[in-house]
């Protein structure tokens, strides 16, 4: 079955700082989506990836899937204490139910 | 636009007890995901339905059961529960016919279950 393997699995940034967050998966990706979750709460979508090389920007966030569709980098730039969070990576294959990697605690220092 | 609702928001239970969780999907949803997530974990695919039937399963044991609506809403019930029950249970609606690529998941809060 397939697994997603997050890296690193926490990390502390000073506001202002660039940091990535890695997920990479024993299977090539059919679909790669990112989640960030507030703790004790639900995940809240942030983008989604199909095509290898792909790549999406929102604000100051940027997901990359690789040209083999096994590994994705989410990027932030200029962090502040809003983004800090737990970052999901999710994967399917081709119609089956989503899964998870055990996720990227985010700590962002002022 | 209501987002996914669950309910309710916190439960204890005692061991060997059977608890009722309920969803209610968003507004134009009509398939509903169930997730656990242990405490570091990430969520971790229980069932899926559709059309009132369970399309897909984890990895769950038979006490992990399921019912879904005709207005769209579920139910998980479990059944002699363990300790290792204790979880954050988190909902999920989509959209089956636009795909998972056009609809991803919306989740709801979860409900905290804790089993003592």
């Amino acid at each position: 079955s397939q697994e997603l393997e997050q890296s690193p699995q926490s990390l502390i940034v000073q506001e202002g700082k660039n940091l990535t967050i890695n997920c990479t998966s024993s299977k090539t990706l059919y679909g790669l989506y990112w989640y960030k979750q507030k703790y004790g709460e639900g995940l809240i979508f942030l983008m989604m990836l199909q095509k290898g090389g792909e790549e999406k920007s929102h604000e100051k966030i940027t997901a990359k899937l690789d040209e083999k569709k096994q590994q994705s980098s989410l990027h932030i730039t200029a962090s502040q204490p809003s983004h800090a969070g737990i970052y999901l990576c999710g994967a399917d294959q081709a119609g089956t139910a989503l899964i998870f990697g055990k996720g990227t605690t985010l700590s962002v220092s002022s | 636009d209501a987002g996914v609702t669950q309910s309710p928001t916190h439960l204890i239970k005692t061991r060997g007890q059977q608890v009722t969780l309920r969803c209610s999907p968003k507004s134009g949803h009509d398939t509903v995901s169930w997730y656990q997530q242990a405490l570091g974990q990430g969520p971790q695919f229980i069932f899926q339905y559709y059309e009132e039937e369970e399309r897909q399963r984890g990895n769950f044991p038979d006490r992990f059961s399921g019912h879904q609506f005709p207005n769209y809403s579920s139910e998980l019930n479990v059944n002699a529960l363990l300790l290792g029950d204790s979880a954050l249970y988190l909902c999920a609606s989509s959209l089956m016919a636009a795909g998972q690529s056009n609809s991803p998941l919306h989740f709801g809060n979860g409900t905290r279950l804790t089993v003592t």
